[in-house]
């Protein structure tokens, strides 16, 4: 168990719908990063956070945004759903800032565009 | 720009034989490499790092990585591979981005499968 809780575990829902996806560090970690995993594309980076503040972004589309809350906990928020977002996505976490620290991966949440 | 490549999507060994799986990567500046491992239904796990000093690096669960600056390479190995290391290997390397936008460059991942 890494200390990265993300719910839900599963999420199914349709083209065009609006959808949020939250994490919770490890205790005392300050980054948070999103990631998603699809078979075709492998592992892309989205965006991190550091202590509520963007520090870096990846591929993230303009349709998906997210925050971190002063709890630290962060949220996903994917809109306009398209069939192609149906992927897993991870958050992890890491108590600096820069991606040379060990990221703290959570289990995942699996979602599913029908 | 950053790159890694992982140019087999799977390798399969034998329990206790040596196992390695391959990275290559392209920087400029010296590399920051990292490689992570997912297990089934899991999230991505640390495995080891290479920042600088020794071109041999060594992990978690017995593994450790070579480090070729010549050849650009940062091949995972292990030396007796168990069934139980069959799961999904990402190599990464570190891109120095414009201003603060530093991030995690990804290979499309290995899969190692360990047969009894």
């Amino acid at each position: 168990d890494s200390g990265v809780t993300q719910t839900p575990k599963h999420l199914i829902t349709a083209t065009g719908q609006r959808v949020t996806l939250r994490c919770s560090p490890r205790s005392g970690d300050l980054s948070v990063y999103w990631y998603q995993q699809s078979l075709d594309q492998g592992l892309q980076f989205l965006i991190q956070y550091y202590n509520g503040e963007e520090r870096a972004k990846g591929n993230i589309l303009e349709r998906f945004s997210a925050q971190q809350f002063p709890d630290l906990h962060s949220e996903l928020n994917l809109s306009s759903l398209e069939l192609g977002d149906s992927a897993l996505y991870f958050c992890a976490s890491s108590a600096r800032d820069d991606p040379y620290y060990e990221q703290y991966f959570g289990p995942g949440t699996r979602l599913t565009v029908t | 720009a950053q790159s890694v490549a992982q140019p087999e999507d799977q390798v399969n060994v034998a329990e206790g034989n040596p196992l390695t799986v391959k990275c290559t990567y392209s920087v400029s500046g010296n590399p920051y490499l990292f490689w992570y491992v997912q297990y089934p239904n899991r999230g991505l796990q640390f495995l080891l790092k290479y920042i600088t000093g020794d071109n041999l690096v060594k992990g978690s669960y017995g593994f450790e990585a070579e480090f070729n600056k010549s050849q650009t390479s940062f091949h995972l190995k292990k030396p007796s591979a168990l069934v139980s290391d069959s799961a999904l290997y990402f190599c990464a390397v570190r891109d120095m981005g414009a201003g603060n936008n530093r991030k995690l460059i990804w290979g499309l991942g290995t899969s190692l499968a360990v047969n009894p």
